[in-house]
């Protein structure tokens, strides 16, 4: 298995582009979930997703739209890319119906906004 | 919402000794709580996690321990190595799955030889 894999790496965007942050798991995991951290702090929740078709809210979602068609894909969408957004965004998956709790995080991408 | 705090930011022990490294949550609903080890530039790795049904957990040179009453857990390392060395993140999570996930500030340690 590939695990958690993020594409791209790095991304240098101006400010006003858009763009997309690719993640795809192949572990048949229910849940996704979305994380930006920046310099020097812990990781913070911006959206997740308890399955296909369903998407919620985390602690700093202004800015970012998600979407989860399937369940192994859950892209992240920056409509009008800010400054704010400088940072390394990792996205991770747990499989609910093994009872594990255990987060697999992807490599994460490097985004520096001009 | 959650939040979690931890102490201290930056710790500094001798090879050989013991680091501890506190957090402390304030959703009493909080029921899994992870710690996670980052190297520079890497994704953040899970060591050790506990749930809010055990109070104390052990695998080899690390443990953590966890105080409900109080809304705080431990993470012990005992015969540090320069291995060690890294940025340690603790977490809260009141999901059924461990997901969505509250972090800590962390805590860089590092270990002399």
């Amino acid at each position: 298995n590939a695990g958690v894999t993020q594409t791209p790496k790095f991304q240098v965007l101006k400010t006003g582009q858009s763009m997309t942050l690719q993640c795809a798991q192949d572990m048949n995991h229910e849940y996704m979930s979305w994380y930006r951290q920046d310099p020097g702090m812990g990781l913070r929740l911006i959206h997740y997703s308890v399955g296909a078709g369903i998407t919620d809210q985390g602690e700093v979602p202004n800015g970012y739209n998600v979407s989860r068609s399937t369940t192994e894909d859950f892209p992240l969408r920056l409509l009008s890319a800010a400054p704010s957004q400088t940072s390394v965004y990792f996205c991770a998956s747990s499989d609910r119906a093994s009872g594990r709790y255990e987060q697999y995080f992807g490599p994460g991408t490097r985004l520096t906004v001009t | 919402g959650e939040n979690v705090e931890q102490h201290p930011s930056t710790l500094s022990v001798q090879e050989g000794d013991s680091a501890v490294i506190k957090c402390t949550y304030s959703d009493s609903a909080s029921n899994y709580f992870p710690w996670y080890k980052q190297e520079l530039g890497k994704r953040p790795q899970l060591i050790i996690d506990i749930r809010s049904n055990v109070g104390e957990k052990k695998d080899q040179r690390i443990a953590v321990t966890l105080n409900k009453t109080a809304k705080h857990f431990s993470l012990h390392i005992t015969e540090t190595q320069p291995e060690d060395s890294a940025v340690y993140f603790c977490a809260a999570s009141t999901s059924d799955a461990g997901n969505m996930l509250t972090f800590g500030g962390g805590t860089r340690l590092m270990v002399k030889p």
